[in-house]
């Protein structure tokens, strides 16, 4: 079964602070595909990145990196020098297979960050 | 590019009517398209998984007869509240994805739309 954890289930920062959403996931597919949304108030989900399970690299997008772990199962993502408008609920997705399916979503972790 | 809109935004019904909701991929072709309920504070829960052309196929426990869903399309799917009630109030996204081996093979998602059963 395909499982996403998102332990974190809200964290507060004050801006400029880094901070870090951690994910991890379950799937017995050699080949997925992971994905982290943000969702503003707003409510519309805003794709920031989709990553291949066999591509491991880090990825670093301005102020967002994320941290691609097989060995640990884990697919984090660091925000350096947090802004008032990085508040939002980040979820973190799997997609089994080669082909981009369905998502299962983690349960999202609201960030909340103070002026 | 890869903008996906979704009409009402926000509607608010009385209980027992049937509402429809559409979702459009406005600037690339959508083979697939799926519709995803969440609730307050929870995380989404797909529903359903609409092919162009073919019947949708639904999660375990969605109903069918109750969320009809047309992608008559590619780039239109509709979800159809019908009878609804109460518990039917919640926030609906729906997400397109483009054909494979596009920069569009990836799920976009519409802005969501929060139904209001009275």
């Amino acid at each position: 079964a395909q499982k996403v954890t998102q332990a974190q289930t809200e964290i507060s920062v004050v801006e400029k602070e880094d901070v870090t959403l951690d994910c991890v996931y379950e799937t017995r597919d050699t080949t997925y595909y992971l994905f982290w949304y943000k969702q503003p108030p707003s409510g519309e989900l805003v794709f920031l990145i989709r990553r291949n399970s066999f591509d491991e690299q880090n990825e670093i997008s301005g102020r967002y990196s994320w941290n691609f772990q097989k060995s640990t199962s884990s697919f984090n993502f660091t925000i350096t020098a947090s802004q008032v408008v990085d508040s939002a609920v980040y979820f973190c997705a799997l997609s089994r297979g080669s082909t981009l399916g369905r998502l299962y979503f983690g349960r999202g972790t609201q960030l909340t960050v103070w002026p | 590019g890869a903008v996906v809109s979704q009409h009402p935004s926000r509607v608010i019904c009385k209980s027992g009517t049937s509402v429809k909701i559409e979702c459009r991929s406005l600037d690339f072709q959508a083979t697939t398209m799926f519709w995803y309920r969440q609730f307050p504070k929870q995380s989404l829960m797909l529903m359903a998984t609409s092919n162009e052309g073919s019947k949708a196929t639904y999660e375990q426990g969605v109903e069918k007869d109750k969320f009809l869903i047309n992608h008559a399309s590619l780039t239109l799917s509709t979800l159809t509240v019908t009878s609804a009630h109460p518990e039917d109030s919640s926030f609906y996204i729906c997400s397109a994805r483009g054909p494979s081996g596009r920069i569009t093979d990836t799920q976009y998602f519409g802005p969501g739309t929060r139904l209001t059963v009275l």
